[in-house]
């Protein structure tokens, strides 16, 4: 697609609960992100996938957070019995591979709230 | 370890006036440096970037000149406009694996008329 996609825009669960945020690249970018951006706090690294390559779950703040992504495409962020710190926004981006800097491209976030 | 620290928030200024937000870093090696922009209601945008010592990034009047002496990458805005109110992340990225971002806090920027 023209840019990163991510969906819901917005989500409200209930603590105990799961939920998964998708994150859909745009086409052809090898490498995918997921940030958090908690309230008052800058982008927090979460996890990392390259393509065919085993992730970089190092960001990931808990066992209750896991990803996958599927064909090396679409991404799935599942957070399990969700906690009220786990409310903030979570960003995708997506880049081409290689070692050109920058040329990353972010989702409009989704923003996740536990009440 | 990689890190990025930025002048807190908010700041606020009259339009017109003269923007300075300071950020330092600190990393191994020669990192590219970045700074990005969220407006409300949107996502991060690339503002401008910097690869290497002495490069000045320069996008919609901003500017940012990559001090490796000083490990700085401070963003000045000659004339803010009341548009430019967004938030603004320093960011740099290390030539390694991964290619990751690493973002400080954030500032936020309010520009009143």
């Amino acid at each position: 697609g023209a840019g990163v996609s991510q969906s819901p825009s917005n989500k409200v669960t209930e603590k105990g609960k799961d939920v998964e945020l998708r994150c859909d690249p745009i086409s052809g970018h090898t490498a995918l992100y997921w940030y958090r951006q908690s309230l008052g706090q800058g982008l927090e690294f979460l996890i990392y996938f390259q393509g065919n390559s085993a992730p970089d779950k190092s960001g990931l703040p808990s066992d209750r957070f896991s990803a996958e992504r599927t064909g090396g495409s679409v991404s799935t962020l599942t957070i399990q019995r969700t906690q009220q710190e786990d409310s903030a926004v979570y960003l995708c981006a997506s880049r081409q591979g290689g070692g050109r800097p920058g040329g990353y491209t972010f989702g409009s976030g989704t923003r996740l709230t536990v009440v | 370890g990689n890190s990025v620290t930025q002048m807190e928030g908010p700041v606020t200024l009259s339009e017109e006036a003269f923007l300075t937000i300071n950020c330092t870093y600190t990393a191994t090696g020669y990192p590219s440096l970045f700074w990005y922009v969220q407006y409300p209601g949107e996502g991060l945008q690339l503002l401008l970037k910097a690869t290497k010592a002495d490069d000045k990034g320069s996008n919609k009047g901003f500017e940012a000149t990559y001090r490796k002496e000083t490990t700085s990458f401070h963003l000045e805005k000659g004339s803010v406009q009341v548009s430019d109110s967004a938030v603004y992340f320093c960011a740099l990225m290390n030539n390694n694996a991964g290619n990751m971002l690493t973002f400080g806090g954030g500032t936020r920027l309010m520009v009143k008329p």
